[in-house]
């Protein structure tokens, strides 16, 4: 069965670094999301995308953060500069097209000292 | 804005017994609702969902139970056993209008399995 692949799975990292995490979506999954999930709480939308183009980044804290999917396939979510507050789990989910049910990846746990 | 609530935080249950987990939200726009299974170190995994037109769901033993003039929902587990011990999310869409379908979770349940 097809997955949404993470990498890395775990990241440390001291506060004011910058940190990138990947995703590879399911192959001919249009929709790829971006959640951010803080622990005792569910996942929250960060940004969406449909190919490479933005659908909704309106939670994506753009002073900070970046998400980019080039080529309308895997993509790179970025943290520059990382905060305490942003240690957390983010998870990677794709759909075959908008609306489609989210199949969500392992995720990457951040911890930011 | 709390829109979906999961109130248990916990809920323990027998081996072979039914598990409910229960789910209520308030925005009445949503008209798609998922349940998600989540074990430590992994992501969510889907499990069932439902439409606002259906008042009822069934896969195997997983079966979801929609009340729009409630707003609630549950998910039934029957019988449970010691591998659906997990946190379980409860998630909800509203109608695609080109802006986005943002899945917006509860907090979670956390089910445990006893034999």
């Amino acid at each position: 069965e097809a997955e949404v692949a993470q990498s890395p799975r775990y990241k440390i990292t001291e506060k004011s670094q910058a940190v990138a995490f990947w995703c590879d979506p399911i192959s001919g999954h249009a929709t790829l999301y971006w959640y951010r999930q803080i622990l005792g709480q569910g996942p929250e939308l960060l940004v969406q995308f449909q190919d490479e183009s933005v659908v909704d980044d309106s939670q994506l804290p753009k002073d900070r953060f970046s998400a980019e999917r080039l080529k309308g396939v895997d993509s790179t979510l970025k943290i520059q500069p990382a905060e305490l507050g942003d240690s957390a789990m983010y998870l990677c989910a794709s759909s075959r097209a908008l609306g489609g049910t989210q199949y969500f990846g392992p995720g990457t746990r951040l911890l930011v000292l | 804005d709390q829109q979906v609530k999961q109130n248990s935080p916990s809920l323990s249950v027998q081996e072979g017994r039914i598990s409910i987990l229960n789910c209520d939200y308030t925005n009445s726009m949503f008209d798609y609702f998922l349940w998600y299974k989540k074990y430590p170190a992994e992501g969510p995994t889907f499990l069932i969902s439902i439409s606002s037109i259906k008042d009822k769901n069934e896969d195997g033993r997983f079966t979801v139970f929609l009340n729009k003039s409630a707003k609630h929902l549950s998910l039934h587990i029957v019988p449970s056993q010691p591998g659906d011990s997990a946190v379980y999310f409860c998630a909800a869409t509203k109608p695609f209008t080109g802006g986005g379908n943002k899945l917006t979770f509860g907090t979670g349940t956390q089910l445990k399995v006893e034999l």
